[in-house]
């Protein structure tokens, strides 16, 4: 099974700021992986995904990630940063099986 | 297009209790997943659903079951509830040939007193 680890449990961040969450897995095979938002009392939106192809993948509301295979990471970003993106971003992997394995989530709350 | 849809919203059971829950999958999809939400953490995977049958099955015990109905809606079944049951339970669906894409409903937020 994947193991995902998310390296902050919490990122305060100014408005306009820039944000970087970390995630790392653990697989030597080829695996997908997956950034997903949620809100306070809401489910799981997908917000990218990176399935094979160009390492740096684009989602919506203006995040990036990008996949490096040698650090087996996949962090997030956004350039500028919005109140409205404090959320719970959570990343995932998954073999091309049955199974997303989730990070234990980083809180990310904007300050103006 | 509806998403995926769960009911009920919320809900209050008392330990040892049962409880059924429920999810409609986005339109097209034949495949369907729950997960776990404790406070605090990320979703775990319970069990998948496909072609009413249950495919594959996280490290949940066998108090938790589900079903699949022809239209591809699902139920997740917890018996014997336990205080550490209270969590966020999530569905997802997918298509069978892309399961790794998976759409998130709102989820069922039990608690158990």
């Amino acid at each position: 099974a994947q193991s995902v680890t998310q390296l902050d449990s919490q990122v305060p961040v100014f408005e306009e700021a820039p944000v970087e969450l970390r995630c790392n897995y653990s697989s030597s095979v080829s695996v997908y992986l997956f950034w997903y938002v949620q809100y306070p009392n809401q489910g799981l939106q997908l917000l990218l995904k990176y399935l094979s192809g160009s390492t740096l993948v684009k989602g919506i509301n203006g995040f990036e990630a990008e996949f490096n295979k040698s650090q087996t990471s996949f962090h997030l970003r956004k350039p500028s940063v919005h109140i409205s993106d404090t959320a719970e971003y959570f990343c995932a992997a998954t073999r091309n099986d049955y199974k997303l394995s989730f990070g234990a989530g980083t809180t990310v709350t904007v300050r103006a | 297009d509806a998403g995926v849809t769960q009911s009920p919203t919320h809900l209050i059971k008392t330990r040892g209790q049962q409880v059924t829950l429920r999810c409609s999958p986005k339109s097209g999809h034949d495949t369907v997943s729950w997960y776990q939400q404790a406070l605090g953490q990320g979703p775990q995977f319970i069990f998948q659903y496909y072609e009413e049958e249950e495919r594959q099955r996280g490290n949940f015990p066998d108090r938790f079951s589900g079903h699949q109905f022809p239209n591809y809606s699902s139920e997740l079944n917890v018996n014997a509830l336990l205080l550490g049951d209270s969590a966020l339970y999530l569905c997802a669906s997918s298509l069978r040939t892309r399961s790794y894409e998976q759409f998130f409903g709102p989820g069922t937020r039990l608690t158990v007193l």
